[in-house]
């Protein structure tokens, strides 16, 4: 089982639309949890933080429930630039902490017109 | 914010060459830096963690002596792809820290494309 899951998708969406990616995380251990977005050839960038009490950055909301070990991200009223790959990531799995980030294999969102 | 700078962007290179990748952080001391490839439609795989002046620790499967790390400085870490072959071309990432729970910054990333 891989240690970070995803379903790659793709989904496909109208703008204005709501959607919802899910991702869950083998490792109860697991202590910092991250969405980040990735366009073609280029590298991750941070979108948001996930706490266990969720947030929220204007479009985007985060959620972590750690009992059934899940992170998810919604995304109201999409735009066409929103359209990328989401991936979700884990830090803190394994003896000796080091940080090392686990990505999931990424969602691929497409917002049409 | 923080910059880490990932040279060169791109390369191609015979099968049998080596090629080095380099990741340097512009504006803080990174401590720690991963080294990661992402083949097409898949995630980011983390290949090795890095501390400054210690060998880096590799992740199962990864060859240690196919990619050599080093991370000499607490603002520079190299990764060399000995003996490329094509298979080994990829879209290789790294990313830098300082001390631990500080966030993480990632390159630009290096297209490797073996001939």
């Amino acid at each position: 089982r891989k240690e970070v899951e995803q379903d790659p998708g793709p989904f496909n969406v109208p703008e204005g639309a709501t959607v919802a990616f899910n991702c869950t995380y083998s490792n109860s251990a697991s202590q910092s949890f991250f969405w980040y977005r990735q366009d073609c050839r280029k590298e991750p960038k941070l979108l948001m933080s996930v706490y266990s009490s969720g947030n929220e950055d204007g479009r985007f909301t985060a959620q972590l429930n750690r009992a059934s070990q899940y992170i998810s991200l919604l995304i109201r009223d999409s735009k066409l630039s929103d359209s990328a790959t989401y991936l979700c990531a884990v830090t803190g799995i394994g003896s000796g902490n080091t940080g090392k980030l686990i990505f999931g294999q990424g969602t691929t969102l497409q917002v049409k017109p | 914010g923080a910059v880490v700078s990932q040279h060169p962007s791109w390369v191609i290179c015979k099968s049998g060459t080596s090629v080095k990748i380099e990741c340097r952080s512009l504006d803080f001391q990174a401590t720690t830096m991963f080294w990661y490839r992402q083949f097409p439609k898949q995630s980011l795989m983390l290949m090795a963690t890095s501390n400054e002046g210690s060998k880096a620790t590799y992740e199962q499967g990864v060859e240690k002596d196919k990619f050599l790390i080093n991370h000499a400085s607490l603002t520079l870490s190299t990764l060399t792809v000995t003996s490329a072959h094509p298979e080994d071309s990829s879209f290789y990432i790294c990313s830098a820290r300082g001390p631990l729970n500080s966030p993480l910054h990632f390159g630009n990333g290096t297209r490797l494309t073996v001939t």
